[in-house]
């Protein structure tokens, strides 16, 4: 069964480094997601991608934040200067289609910042 | 903003019985509604959806209902299995909208 994988599943980076963390969704699934999940919180929505930009995003996506599909099959969250509060469990996921269509998540990267 | 709320951070089911986990939402514009479930180190894994057309969706042991005036819905499992044992959480989307507004779960235990 397809299914959405993250790279690396644990990443430790010092306050205000640049971390990167990766997606593969499925390979014909047209829109993309970032969520995260602080530490005894809700899965909080981050960002939806479609047709190679950004479809929605939340208050929390700020200009710290970016996303890319530097290729056919990757998909990227780039947070450029880390702070202590952005340790969390991040969630790529993935759905063929926007309304209607269930996302299908990925294993999620545990960020740590120190 | 507790747009989608669940009310019991756990419940505790015996094997073979019915399992009912509740969750209630604010937002009379939601319009889909999911339940993923979720076990540690892992992300949340889609089980079952409805639309707010439908009053009920059931998939094998699973069955979501829907109330739509009371802004309720509930999952029932049955029978329960004690690989049923994870988190489950409520979730919600908006047409007009991308994200989905997730509940902050319940942790079930199906005693073997």
């Amino acid at each position: 069964e397809p299914e959405v994988t993250q790279t690396p599943s644990h990443q430790v980076t010092q306050m205000g480094q640049e971390v990167i963390l990766r997606c593969v969704p499925i390979s014909n699934h047209l829109y993309f997601y970032w969520y995260r999940q602080i530490l005894g919180q809700k899965v909080e929505f981050l960002v939806s991608f479609y047709n190679n930009e950004i479809s929605e995003k939340s208050e929390i996506f700020d200009d710290q934040f970016s996303v890319e599909r530097p290729d056919g099959s990757n998909f990227t969250l780039k947070i450029r200067s880390t702070k202590l509060e952005d340790s969390a469990m991040y969630f790529c996921a993935s759905s063929e289609g926007r309304q209607g269509y269930e996302q299908y998540f990925g294993p999620g990267t545990r960020l740590t910042v120190t | 903003d507790q747009q989608v709320k669940q009310n019991s951070p756990s419940l505790s089911v015996q094997e073979g019985r019915i399992s009912i986990l509740n969750c209630d939402y604010t937002n009379s514009m939601f319009d889909y509604f999911l339940w993923y479930k979720k076990y540690p180190a892992e992300g949340p894994t889609f089980l079952i959806s409805i639309s707010s057309i439908k009053d009920k969706n059931e998939d094998g042991r699973f069955t979501v209902f829907l109330n739509k005036s009371a802004k309720h819905l509930s999952l029932h499992i049955v029978p329960s299995q004690p690989g049923d044992s994870a988190v489950y959480f409520c979730a919600a989307s908006e047409w007009a909208y991308d994200k989905v507004i997730f509940g902050p779960g319940t942790s079930l235990s199906v005693i073997p």
